[in-house]
């Protein structure tokens, strides 16, 4: 059973426009929830992250949105640049800021094109 | 700091033979855990230690997968006899307090 869900394998947007990346889970216990980026032959990075009490994170060109009673997130990258290139996964943890196992989405492609 | 170190970054072995991966966590960390990516089932958790002990390992495939973890500074996933749908990306990634994961830069195994 998937609790954490990318339903879009892929995406492509213009340089300069916003590009959406959507993650739905199913597990209302869910606390804390990451975005990582992998580029190819690497192993993914921690991108940015958000606590169940906020709706909202901001690191520059990047945003997450939390809909709690949607059990969605998104991630928001405005503007794209051709360096966002890469596969962007999802992640989320029951319990925050006590490590432990993160449940990962299955990534979604994003392509920016000049 | 190095971040975390995977070896080999690549293998190449047949069917039935024993592969060993290796992986040196950040210093200081007292999570280590194990991933596996593939097409279908993106990044699955295989197993994790803290402080050495292995804490779940539910996700790990079958009997032929066995992880070690002897120090707090190097641990092994081992897969015995390989199998040619053993073929994926394996990861390593370390941890401390927060939620923040540490991944290495993997391992590309290809069993034929």
């Amino acid at each position: 059973d998937q609790q954490v869900k990318q339903n879009s394998p892929s995406l492509s947007v213009q340089e300069g426009r916003i590009s959406i990346l959507n993650c739905d889970y199913t597990n209302s216990m869910f606390d804390y929830f990451l975005w990582y980026k992998k580029y190819p032959a690497e192993g993914p990075t921690f991108l940015i992250s958000i606590s169940s009490i906020k709706d909202k994170n901001e690191d520059g060109r990047f945003t997450v949105f939390l809909n709690k009673s949607a059990k969605h997130l998104s991630l928001h990258i405005v503007p794209s640049q051709p360096g966002d290139s890469a596969v962007y996964f999802c992640a989320a943890s029951p319990v925050y800021n006590q490590g432990g196992k993160l449940i990962f989405g299955q990534g979604t492609e994003l392509s920016v094109k000049p | 700091d190095a971040g975390v170190i995977q070896s080999p970054r690549h293998e190449v072995t047949e069917m039935g033979q024993e592969v060993t991966l290796r992986c040196k966590p950040i210093s200081g960390h007292d999570y280590l855990f194990w991933y596996r990516q593939t097409m279908m089932r993106g990044l699955e958790l295989l197993i994790y230690f803290n402080n050495n002990v292995p804490i779940d390992d539910s996700g790990m495939p079958e009997d032929r997968f066995s992880a070690k973890m002897p120090n707090a500074s190097f641990s092994t996933l081992k897969i015995q006899p390989s199998e040619p749908r053993d073929s994926a990306v394996y990861f390593c990634a370390s941890s401390w307090v927060g939620n923040e994961q540490y991944f290495g830069p993997g391992t590309r195994l290809t069993v034929t």
